[in-house]
């Protein structure tokens, strides 16, 4: 049973550019969130999403970043117009369809903006 | 808002020494309680967990730790470490209901180093 699934484990942007970041859930997980993690700090919840639907987006920037889970294919976190306080750890996790469930956590993707 | 505080940020150690790492946390409602560890080069996995019933959790590689709610708290323990204990651990909780459903929140982590 394949865990969750992230990619690009590392990514290096210019500021100014987008960065893609993917993430593929357990199977029979419906429920994916994304945190970040900055330099020597926990990390922080940004967004929480079922199948075409976002739950909860409280965490999330308001400017430049967005996050989509469609019907088929991987949950995408984007960012727009990098800058470089948006290098970090971005992590993604799953869950099945349920609150008391446990999320289980990718290998991450580290995002370095030059 | 909820917090998660780790109040060791580097725990250093020699094998079979015991370990215990605080962390508390504020919120007075149901709560959901997780330890996760890291270890070097790897992704985020599971030690053990609190939903309810028995606060006495005991976890894998013979980690456990203690819900008191009176004190806020959930501190992991190991009686005996090994070398192959060296990496990060973080505490994170989840509220058991409202509108925060689904988000955890973690601690800064606390790095543990055990030397052979």
């Amino acid at each position: 049973n394949a865990g969750v699934m992230q990619n690009p484990r590392h990514l290096v942007r210019r500021r100014g550019q987008e960065a893609r970041l993917r993430c593929s859930p357990m199977k029979g997980h419906s429920h994916v969130y994304w945190y970040r993690q900055l330099p020597e700090e926990g990390l922080k919840f940004m967004v929480y999403l079922q199948k075409e639907n976002i739950i909860d987006e409280s965490g999330m920037p308001k400017e430049r970043f967005s996050a989509e889970f469609p019907k088929e294919g991987p949950s995408i976190l984007r960012i727009q117009q990098v800058v470089r306080g948006d290098s970090a750890a971005y992590f993604c996790a799953s869950s099945p369809p349920s609150f008391q469930e446990t999320q289980y956590f990718g290998p991450g993707t580290r995002l370095l903006v030059l | 808002a909820q917090s998660v505080s780790q109040h060791n940020h580097h725990v250093i150690l020699s094998e079979a020494a015991s370990l215990e790492l605080g962390c508390n946390y504020s919120y007075g409602g149901t709560v959901n309680l997780f330890w996760y560890v890291q270890y070097p080069g790897q992704h985020l996995q599971l030690l053990l967990k609190y939903f309810s019933g028995d606060p006495l959790v005991k976890g894998i590689k013979g980690f456990e730790a203690e819900f008191i709610k009176s004190k806020f708290s959930f501190n992991l323990r190991k009686p005996s470490v090994q070398w192959s204990d060296t990496a990060e651990y973080f505490c994170a909780v989840n509220a058991g209901r409202g509108s925060t459903l689904g988000r955890l929140y973690f601690g800064r982590g606390t790095q543990l180093t055990v030397w052979p």
